[in-house]
């Protein structure tokens, strides 16, 4: 794979424990936000979406949660599996009078088989 | 399900030289964007396209220009390629330009010398 992700922070996790990762997010003006998964060699992948009315959102093996106090959003992923091993990366969308998408840098998650 | 293709995969380029980077989305979306990936940072913006017929800067426009072919079509040129655009090029589509998931292609590895 390319160099993409080099100096990320890093999570490692044995295979079936629980992952959490973490996200700071930005603007207090943020009213809708993305976590995407990238395997390495591969364009980001949408996992999940939540918009800032709501404080958690559950799918299959995730859960986003939003706290807006501390503008803090993270993404559990229950029952972590090898194929879960790739970068996380959460993104905010900003209303300023227009539209804005701001992604972060992301987290290496390794799954330990 | 092809969802967002992209061409070419892999490219090395001269400084100086011109190319232009392909994508289309099979998902009758009207929005379209280019992002570049580069190691440890977040995707940054070159260009969207809102709808079919309009285009706008995003946060790194310089060097680059973008054409609107039609719905499905959405290209990024280089016209005079420089080493500092070395990186990885990812075109993304969405249904509508707001508060929605953001649908990647695989990319386009490009290099400058």
């Amino acid at each position: 794979g390319e160099s993409v992700g080099l100096h990320l922070p890093t999570l490692s996790v044995q295979e079936g424990d629980n992952s959490i990762i973490n996200c700071a997010y930005s603007n207090s003006a943020s009213d809708y936000f993305i976590w995407y998964k990238q395997e390495s060699g591969k364009g980001p992948q949408f996992i999940i979406d939540i918009r800032s009315n709501m404080d958690k959102r559950q799918g299959q093996r995730v859960t986003v949660l939003l706290n807006k106090t501390v503008k803090h959003l993270s993404l559990q992923i229950a029952a972590t599996q090898p194929g879960d091993s790739a970068v996380y990366f959460c993104a905010e969308n900003i209303r300023t009078g227009g539209f804005k998408t701001i992604f972060g840098a992301g987290t290496r998650l390794f799954v330990k088989a | 399900n092809a969802g967002v293709t992209q061409t070419p995969k892999f490219q090395v380029l001269k400084t100086g030289q011109s190319m232009t980077l392909q994508c289309a989305q099979d998902m009758n979306h009207n929005s379209m964007y280019w992002y570049r990936q580069d190691p440890g940072m977040g995707l940054r913006l070159i260009y969207y396209s809102a709808s079919e017929g309009t285009t706008d800067k995003g946060e790194v426009p310089n060097g680059y220009n973008v054409s609107r072919l039609n719905k499905r079509e959405f290209s990024l040129r280089l016209e005079s390629a420089a080493p500092s655009q070395t990186s990885v090029y990812f075109c993304a589509s969405s249904e509508v330009f707001s508060n929605q998931p953001q649908h990647f292609g695989d990319g386009t590895r490009l290099s400058i010398l």
